[in-house]
């Protein structure tokens, strides 16, 4: 069982640049998440989604896109890449069931 | 979705003593989850309470939850140098299952 896969587990973009982050859970959970940590600032939401082909934005969802096309997946999308991007993104999972959310290894982006 | 305040943001104790850190929300909350993150991990989840004034233990662990749903505690007893992390607060909230997380609480625990 491997829970939530992320990829990459690095990567380093150059100011403008997209890329997209992805995230698999192999838990058939319903709902999905994006964090991204910065130091003190703990776990922010970008984006959620409760079920395929649904998504809702977080705190901090400007400069981001998600897409949610099956329920094992949930990808976040930097279209054009900037310094403040520069974070530490986590994905997560969680069932209906009231139990808590599995979390990915997390991907550490810098933004040069 | 629902907002919850955490204290302290750093605790540095040593080892042996007690630690506890405290979430706090204006509105009153359906349930509050407890997270552990070690140095350089992802968050683990502990536990979730629902009930007005639960208490629940794991070991050394002791979490509570207010009688008005309004505030939770994590407390732990005579740390060890292996509770080095940071504990988060989360609620979920809404028909979506938004997960909120409080800011943390930063444990170091010196030998």
């Amino acid at each position: 069982n491997a829970g939530v896969t992320q990829t990459p587990k690095f990567q380093v973009l150059k100011t403008g640049q997209s890329m997209t982050l992805q995230c698999a859970q192999d838990m058939n959970h319903n709902s999905m998440y994006w964090y991204r940590q910065d130091p003190g600032m703990g776990l922010r939401l970008i984006y959620y989604s409760a079920s395929e082909g649904t998504t809702d934005k977080g705190e901090v969802p400007n400069g981001y896109n998600v897409s949610r096309l099956n329920k094992r997946e949930f990808s976040l999308r930097l279209e054009s890449a900037a310094p403040s991007q520069t974070s530490v993104y986590f994905c997560a999972s969680i069932s209906g069931q009231p139990f808590g959310a599995f979390f990915g290894q997390g991907t550490r982006l810098t933004v040069v | 979705g629902q907002q919850v305040m955490q204290i302290p943001q750093y605790q540095h104790v040593q080892e042996g003593e007690d630690f506890t850190t405290y979430c706090n929300s204006s509105t009153t909350l359906s349930n509050i989850q407890w997270y552990k993150q070690r140095p350089g991990g992802h968050p683990v989840f502990l536990i979730q309470l629902v009930k007005s004034g639960e208490v629940k233990k794991q070991k050394r662990l002791t979490f509570q939850f207010g009688e008005a749903k309004k505030n939770s505690s994590l407390h732990i007893t005579a740390t060890q140098t292996t509770d080095v992390g940071t504990y988060f607060c989360a609620v979920v909230s809404g028909s979506a299952r938004q997960l909120t997380f409080g800011s943390g609480t930063q444990l170091t625990v010196l030998p």
